[in-house]
């Protein structure tokens, strides 16, 4: 089953805040993913992570590859209307081994 | 044009038929996946293939299976549609060395 829970599992917030979201895992892993899926489109890659303590910027996108590599966090700043979608997490415990997914937050920006 | 191509878009089928999703990639990744999303519950994994001569089940298989007709082409089939496999259905490709995952625009799959 999935060993990555992701949390919030939605969120409300007006234009123009911060969001911040996480993945937290009782594994360790050596790659942490970042994706955004659109309504009725597939999940797209943000940020990708590879080292313990890495921090990555994408525009306005932060993720954070936490020290213990059980866990990685994605901050969006100054929200936008375009930012309204499912934000997924993927990780993966070694280079044979296949991604595990969170099971998303949902964001939802008002005007 | 789209690195991971599925067809069909959208697909309604009766319960009982055979149906077959199909998946195609440009990127020359060894590694395809299909998955399966319902609304609050993410991804999940159905089938994952590391290269042509490999197939494994992830944690749904039970009522699909999979054939893995070349390195670009990964095919998903449904023996007998019921309807709670109702749900949208992605295909991806990851690399070895990054692991990053690519995935299809999805095919939104309707069982009656």
């Amino acid at each position: 089953g999935q060993q990555l829970n992701q949390s919030p599992q939605s969120m409300f917030i007006q234009e123009g805040e911060d969001v911040s979201m996480n993945c937290t895992s009782s594994s360790i892993f050596n790659t942490w993913l970042w994706y955004k899926q659109d309504p009725g489109e597939g999940p797209v890659l943000l940020i990708a992570l590879y080292k313990a303590g890495e921090l990555t910027s994408n525009g306005r996108l932060t993720a954070q590859f936490g020290i213990t590599r059980k866990d990685s966090f994605l901050n969006i700043s100054a929200s936008i209307p375009s930012d309204v979608g499912i934000y997924f997490c993927a990780g993966q415990t070694d280079s044979w081994g296949k991604l595990q997914f969170g099971a998303g937050t949902q964001v939802v920006v008002t005007p | 044009d789209a690195d991971v191509t599925q067809t069909p878009r959208n697909r309604i089928t009766k319960t009982g038929k055979r149906i077959m999703l199909e998946c195609s990639q440009t990127k020359g990744h060894d590694r395809m996946y299909w998955y399966r999303q319902d609304p609050g519950l993410g991804l999940r994994l159905i089938y994952y293939s590391f290269d042509v001569k490999d197939i494994n089940k992830g944690e749904i298989s039970d009522g699909y299976s999979v054939s893995r007709q070349a390195q670009a082409k990964f095919s998903l089939s449904l023996e007998s549609a019921i309807p709670n496999q109702t749900a949208l259905y992605f295909c991806a490709t990851s690399d070895l060395r990054q692991g990053k995952a690519f995935f299809g625009q999805g095919t939104r799959l309707t069982v009656v």
